[in-house]
């Protein structure tokens, strides 16, 4: 009954490589995100994305890329993977309420790029 | 612009002590504020959030926080912590496509 879940959990790959990571959530909602922590806990958002829009963090480089085949699922595309793309990368999801959505987290994902 | 201050990177108290974690913001209009808690190698899950009126906001495993506006603070607090508390607090101001996240303060539970 996981609410927003993430695959893989761990994902180790050599530099250069193109990798994905899937998120999906089960909750209903309409937005949906991708963060990433770095080695300090730093929390960073990426992007958010509904069925309407896509926002984009403009810090992302655009070897970053997400796809949402539907309402329930961002998946994030990342081609060329550089060493400081290594990160623990986190999706979450949200519903407006009373004006202003609450977060809700996947467990993450850890990538290590070597 | 909006950001979040979580001035103590770490901090150590005693089982059954008592904890507050501070928060600081800084935000244009009426903040939305949140605490969240990463365990070791888990994802972020939400202890409370404060919207609009009352400023103590309960929240899950017994957590409060109380939102000041005259001190732009949104302090995280508890009356006796348990071991199983030990984890990654992080204070957050904003939503919707603006979240924005404090560096986190790391709590450790000594027996």
């Amino acid at each position: 009954d996981t609410a927003v879940s993430q695959t893989p959990k761990y994902l180790v790959t050599q530099m250069g490589n193109d990798k994905s990571i899937k998120c999906e959530q089960n909750l209903g909602h309409d937005t949906m995100y991708w963060y990433k922590q770095d080695s300090k806990k730093f929390l960073k958002i990426m992007f958010s994305y509904n069925n309407k829009e896509l926002i984009i963090n403009e810090t992302v480089p655009n070897r970053f890329s997400p796809k949402s085949p539907d309402k329930a699922h961002l998946n994030l595309h990342i081609n060329s993977l550089e060493l400081g793309d290594s990160a623990v990368y986190f999706c979450a999801s949200s519903q407006l309420e009373r004006g202003l959505d609450t977060q809700y987290f996947g467990p993450g994902t850890r990538l290590t790029v070597l | 612009a909006q950001s979040v201050t979580q001035p103590d990177i770490h901090i150590t108290v005693s089982e059954g002590a008592s904890l507050e974690l501070r928060c600081n913001y800084s935000y244009g209009a009426t903040p939305y504020l949140f605490w969240y808690v990463q365990s070791p190698g888990q994802g972020l899950q939400l202890l409370l959030k404060y919207f609009s009126g009352d400023t103590l906001v309960q929240g899950i495993k017994g957590f409060e926080a109380e939102f000041k506006r005259s001190q732009s603070s949104f302090n995280l607090r508890k009356p006796s912590v348990h071991w199983s508390d030990a984890a990654e607090y992080f204070c957050a101001v904003g939503g919707n496509n603006d979240m924005r996240f404090g560096a986190g303060t790391r709590l450790t539970v000594k027996p």
